[in-house]
């Protein structure tokens, strides 16, 4: 069974302050994700890479960055956090076939204060 | 991108059959149109995929006709236990990756 495994389950941090959420994937899958998760909004996609050193922006990538230096890592950065991305963040992993499963993690509860 | 719209709740009793109905009007040739179940506190869990008409695996199946625009997941006989949202979703290829949106789901609840 594939394990996606994020570092922290819940996280409170201070306006402006640089977080850093991790994400690791134990199936050797190409293609990582970073979703937001809010109420009524459903999710919504970060940024996903592809490949190492690989990264591609998705629907809300302001305010975030991503770093992929190893295939099974992926991590969230937001460079200085704010109000607005108090959220559960859930990282996700695939192959690269067309149609291929995603495979969540358990999510981060982050609450910036 | 296909966006997708599906009811935003809906309530069974254990035993019934549920069928959830997800339209997708915009639907591309390449796309898949893949199912995922989310419990509280959880990440979503694939349920589901299909291309076009029927599927069936141990836990539901997925009724797709033939011009795509819509797709609908059957489970057959609920349990307290599928309580959840269930996200229909449409998959997209791009440069190589796979590029999903979630919509916001259906929250089905299940009484006794």
């Amino acid at each position: 069974d594939v394990k996606v495994t994020q570092s922290s389950r819940y996280l409170v941090k201070r306006t402006g302050e640089k977080v850093f959420l991790e994400c690791v994937q134990d199936m050797d899958h190409e293609n990582m994700f970073w979703y937001r998760q809010d109420p009524g909004l459903g999710l919504r996609l970060i940024y996903f890479s592809y490949d190492v050193k690989m990264k591609e922006k998705g629907d809300i990538p302001e305010g975030y960055s991503v770093s992929r230096e190893k295939k099974e890592r992926f991590s969230l950065i937001l460079e200085s956090a704010s109000t607005n991305q108090t959220s559960m963040y859930l990282c996700a992993s695939s192959l690269p076939a067309q149609g291929e499963a995603l495979h969540f993690g358990n999510g981060t509860r982050l609450t910036v204060t | 991108l296909a966006k997708t719209t599906q009811p935003i709740s809906m309530d069974s009793y254990e035993g019934q059959e549920v069928n959830i109905t997800c339209s997708h009007n915009n639907i591309a040739t390449n796309d898949y149109i893949t199912w995922y179940q989310q419990f509280p506190s959880q990440g979503p869990r694939f349920i589901i995929q299909g291309y076009k008409t029927k599927v069936t695996n141990e836990v539901a199946s997925l009724f797709i006709p033939a011009d795509r625009k819509s797709s609908t997941l059957s489970l057959p006989r609920v349990s307290l236990s599928d309580t959840a949202v269930y996200y229909c979703l449409v998959g997209d290829i791009e440069t190589g990756g796979f590029k999903t949106i979630f919509g916001a789901g259906t929250r089905l609840f299940v009484k006794a």
